[in-house]
């Protein structure tokens, strides 16, 4: 396992496109994880999911970003109509979590986002 | 919701010298986490701790529950420690991250 992927590293996007991230976890975990870092911040928390569940959504900055994670493993973010103020680093991660046990996450490289 | 506070944001220091960087809560936490991220973006997880002191290498993660405060230690620090150490506070449901510190180790 090679830990957690994103894909694209960079995207450039013109405002108004919508754009569309994808983060592969560590397949033995069972939680996954969207940040969002804008530059000399540090990342905020948007979203989670437990498999396929997403149980915390309320804290994505706006309708406009939505997450799946339809089979429990990979999982897409995507940013509707794009604005100059998404421009950022989304992050993903990864944990193995359960009654009792977590074992602390594991971080992907990031997917930079410029919206010109 | 729980603020985390790091100091110092800058740091700059020669090689050698013993680093320390500061977080503080302002509620209870169930896990303080530090991370170190490189130019470029990717974290690493450092530490993650609920008491007492932990140890790898040159560094050492110590937390004062009581206090609601902890410390990232370098020993005998090198360029290429060079990097933002990042304090963060939470359990499996997410984190809530301080701002960061960002480290320059000079030869």
């Amino acid at each position: 396992d090679t830990g957690v992927s994103q894909d694209p590293r960079h995207k450039i996007t013109k405002r108004g496109q919508n754009v569309t991230f994808r983060c592969d976890p560590i397949s033995e975990h069972n939680r996954l994880y969207w940040y969002r870092q804008t530059l000399g911040q540090g990342p905020e928390f948007l979203t989670y999911f437990q498999n396929e569940a997403q149980l915390e959504k309320s804290r994505l900055l706006s309708d406009r970003f939505s997450a799946e994670r339809p089979k429990g493993s990979f999982s897409t973010l995507e940013i509707q109509r794009t604005e100059q103020g998404d421009s950022a680093m989304y992050l993903c991660a990864s944990s193995l979590a359960g009654t009792g046990h977590f074992y602390g996450y594991t971080f992907g490289s990031g997917t930079r986002l410029t919206v010109v | 919701k729980n603020e985390v506070e790091q100091s110092p944001q800058n740091l700059t220091a020669q090689e050698g010298e013993f680093i320390t960087i500061n977080c503080s809560y302002s509620v209870g936490i169930s896990a303080l986490h530090w991370l170190q991220q490189h130019p470029g973006g990717g974290i690493v997880s450092l530490f993650m701790l609920s008491s007492g002191k932990k140890k790898h290498g040159r560094l050492i993660a110590t937390i004062n529950i009581q206090e609601k405060h902890s410390s990232l230690h370098i020993t005998a620090s090198h360029p290429r420690d060079s990097a933002v150490y990042i304090c963060a506070e939470g359990g499996a449901d997410g984190l809530t991250f301080g701002k960061g510190t960002h480290l320059i180790i000079q030869p």
